[in-house]
């Protein structure tokens, strides 16, 4: 069975510092992974994915992500914090070998970047 | 851009009422999913469909029934809204299987 752990509820963060939301996952096959955002009263926005190739992966905003295997982790990493970067994050993972369709989410991490 | 809407950002409905959460999407997606959102909890599939007129339960298809007649919309149905069913609920559709999934803004639904 798939599944993901967002191991921290809330992150702060102070603007301009370095953050990091972390991600940890378990699949029986190839991991497929997401991380999505979510600013209040809206759905949820792509930021990057890994399926294949090179483990750091960049995406919209300024974050990216690196796929570690051996930790099964997918952590997401910004290098200077803003505090329109104050939101939800989901980190999702699909497992490649199954064959689903089902993106199967953790329980969201807030960060909350402090001016 | 791809566009995903939802006819309703905010329902109150009294138990026992069937309740129809309806879906569009403008990009020609295959895949249309429903999920529900809970803190905590984090989001889970309701349904999924993969074409027109399939269907597949995911992780929580108790209590609910979806509808896809045509490609571009997904309608989801509580039978008989319950308190449980209290919650935030996201439409997203997809491309392709590993394409990302591109969401409604949400239905926040209150069952009274």
């Amino acid at each position: 069975a798939q599944s993901v752990a967002q191991p921290e509820d809330q992150v702060n963060v102070a603007e301009g510092n370095p953050l990091t939301v972390k991600c940890t996952y378990s699949v029986s096959g190839n991991p497929y992974l997401f991380w999505y955002v979510q600013y209040p009263n809206r759905g949820l926005q792509f930021l990057l994915k890994y399926i294949t190739g090179d483990n750091l992966v960049k995406g919209s905003y300024g974050f990216e992500a690196e796929f570690n295997k051996s930790q099964t982790s997918f952590h997401l990493k910004k290098p200077s914090a803003l505090v329109s970067d104050s939101a939800l994050y989901f980190c999702a993972v699909r497992d490649g070998e199954t064959g689903a369709n089902n993106l199967f989410f953790g329980t969201g991490t807030r960060l909350t970047v402090i001016p | 851009d791809v566009k995903v809407t939802q006819s309703s950002r905010y329902l109150v409905k009294r138990t026992g009422e069937k309740v129809f959460l309806e879906c569009v999407q403008d990009m020609d997606h295959e895949n249309m999913f429903w999920y529900r959102q809970d803190p905590g909890l984090g989001l889970r599939l309701i349904y999924f469909s993969y074409d027109v007129k399939m269907k597949e339960k995911g992780d929580i298809p108790e209590g609910y029934s979806v509808s896809r007649e045509k490609k571009e919309r997904f309608s989801l149905i509580l039978e008989s809204a319950s308190t449980n069913q209290t919650s935030m609920y996201l439409c997203a559709s997809s491309w392709i299987y590993n394409s990302p999934l591109h969401f409604g803004n949400g239905t926040r639904l209150t069952v009274t």
